[in-house]
């Protein structure tokens, strides 16, 4: 099982550049999710989606944009790159099973510079 | 409002002792609570979840963890600590059903000494 996949790894980019982070899970979830992680912060979530075609903001979603068009892939956009945008960023899918706890599938991270 | 604390940024034990890390919550609801571990460079992987069945829940790796509804608490714990436990814990909150929303407590970073 490949569960959820992130490219890339590592990235660098200028001030201003714009990037797409990928992400793609193949256990049918129709939860998905991007978090970034930051030292002393734990994890926080920028933007989620309940399912294709549907898209919501989380706590920190400025400088981001997502769009689902299928279960499959929930890609993250940086419109213009700043430093203040530097981090680990993970991407994760969930099962929507109501009345119990939905456990989250972590991708491996993707460690983006912003210089 | 609902909240995850990790009562320690950093816990320090020697190879073969036990293991607590804390964390309280704070939910209006019926939470679900997980612990994570993160191995350094890695995404973060599942320990362990609790969903309303038994308070006690066993998870990998000799890991368990214990559900205090009275103590708002869910404290991880292993007897016996190993070096290859050495990572970042993060205790986690859900609310389930209908609904879409996860709260990570800061973490906790877990040193084991030889």
């Amino acid at each position: 099982n490949a569960g959820v996949t992130q490219t890339p790894k590592f990235q660098v980019l200028k001030t201003g550049q714009s990037m797409t982070l990928q992400c793609a899970q193949d256990m049918n979830h129709e939860y998905m999710s991007w978090y970034r992680q930051d030292p002393g912060m734990g994890l926080r979530l920028i933007h989620y989606s309940v399912g294709a075609g549907i898209t919501d903001q989380g706590e920190v979603p400025n400088g981001y944009n997502v769009s689902r068009s299928t279960t499959e892939d929930f890609p993250l956009r940086l419109l213009s790159a700043a430093p203040s945008q530097t981090s680990v960023y993970f991407c994760a899918s969930s099962y929507s099973t109501a009345g119990s706890g939905n456990t989250i599938y972590f991708g491996e991270g993707s460690w983006l510079t912003v210089v | 409002a609902q909240s995850v604390t990790q009562l320690d940024s950093h816990v320090s034990v020697s190879e073969g002792t036990p293991v607590l890390l804390r964390c309280n919550y704070s939910s209006s609801y019926s939470p679900s609570l997980f612990w994570y571990v993160q191995h350094p460079n890695k995404g973060l992987q599942l320990l362990l979840k609790y969903t309303s069945a038994a308070t006690l829940v066993k998870g990998i790796n000799g890991f368990e963890a214990e559900f205090k509804k009275s103590e708002t608490s869910f404290h991880l714990t292993k007897p016996s600590a190993h070096m290859s436990d050495a990572a970042e814990y993060f205790c986690v909150v859900t609310l389930g059903g209908g609904g879409f929303k996860t709260i990570f407590g800061a973490g906790t970073r877990l040193f084991v000494k030889a």
